[in-house]
């Protein structure tokens, strides 16, 4: 049962334009998500999170909208960067339980020149 | 600050072996996860250790394990190994592993099971 799913494997987005990756979940426990990117061979990196009391976090290029009637978040990468090429993983916890992540399958973002 | 540290890197094994990896986290961090990445299943949270005591647990056979020193430092042990364990192995770290601490991960040790 994939309580967290990115339904995307891949993306492909010119270089300087919006890139929008979306995760959806299904447990309704879940209230505090997070977004990691992943390059080879390395660990994933964090990026940017947002807890359930908020819909919209920012930070820099990097923004996450959390939808909880709809059970779906998204982060918006603008403007996207060759260097954004990279796994991008969302990961849900419920606060009491924060560090069990549960993470979605990921999405393969290719940034193009 | 250095970051977290894993070893060893990549390990080769065969079926009914015993395997022991080792994270190192972040100075001062006292929480410790452990998590398998695999293809098909992707990132699966495996266990959390906090001052020395296992705290969360995921769904994995008891054949996984793990233990945490005083230093923080962790270990994971996978006996009798099997074909399906070779995966990425990825120790986070925390602060205190409570509320929205964020989890630094180390770069993983690659585990093949022949």
């Amino acid at each position: 049962d994939q309580q967290v799913k990115q339904n995307s494997p891949s993306l492909s987005v010119q270089e300087g334009r919006i890139s929008i990756l979306n995760c959806d979940y299904t447990n309704s426990m879940f209230d505090y998500f997070l977004w990691y990117k992943k390059y080879p061979a390395e660990g994933p990196t964090f990026l940017i999170s947002i807890s359930s009391i908020k819909d919209k976090n920012e930070d820099g290029r990097f923004t996450v909208f959390l939808n909880k009637s709809a059970k779906h978040l998204s982060l918006h990468i603008v403007p996207s960067q060759p260097g954004d090429s990279a796994v991008y993983f969302c990961a849900a916890s419920p606060l009491q339980g924060a560090q069990k992540l549960v993470f979605g399958q990921g999405t393969r973002l290719t940034i193009n020149p | 600050k250095a970051g977290v540290t894993q070893t060893p890197r990549y390990l080769i094994k065969t079926r009914g072996q015993q395997v022991t990896l080792s994270c190192s986290p972040i100075s001062g961090h006292r929480s410790v996860s452990w998590y398998q990445q695999t293809p098909g299943q992707g990132l699966q949270f495996l266990f959390e250790y906090f001052s020395e005591t296992q705290r969360n647990k995921g769904n994995f056979p008891g054949r996984f394990s793990g233990r945490q020193f005083s230093n923080s430092r962790s270990e994971m042990n996978v006996s009798t190994l099997e074909l399906g364990d070779s995966a990425l192995y990825l120790c986070a770290s925390s602060p205190e592993g409570r509320g929205i601490d964020t989890q630094y991960f180390g770069p993983g040790t690659r585990l093949t099971v022949l």
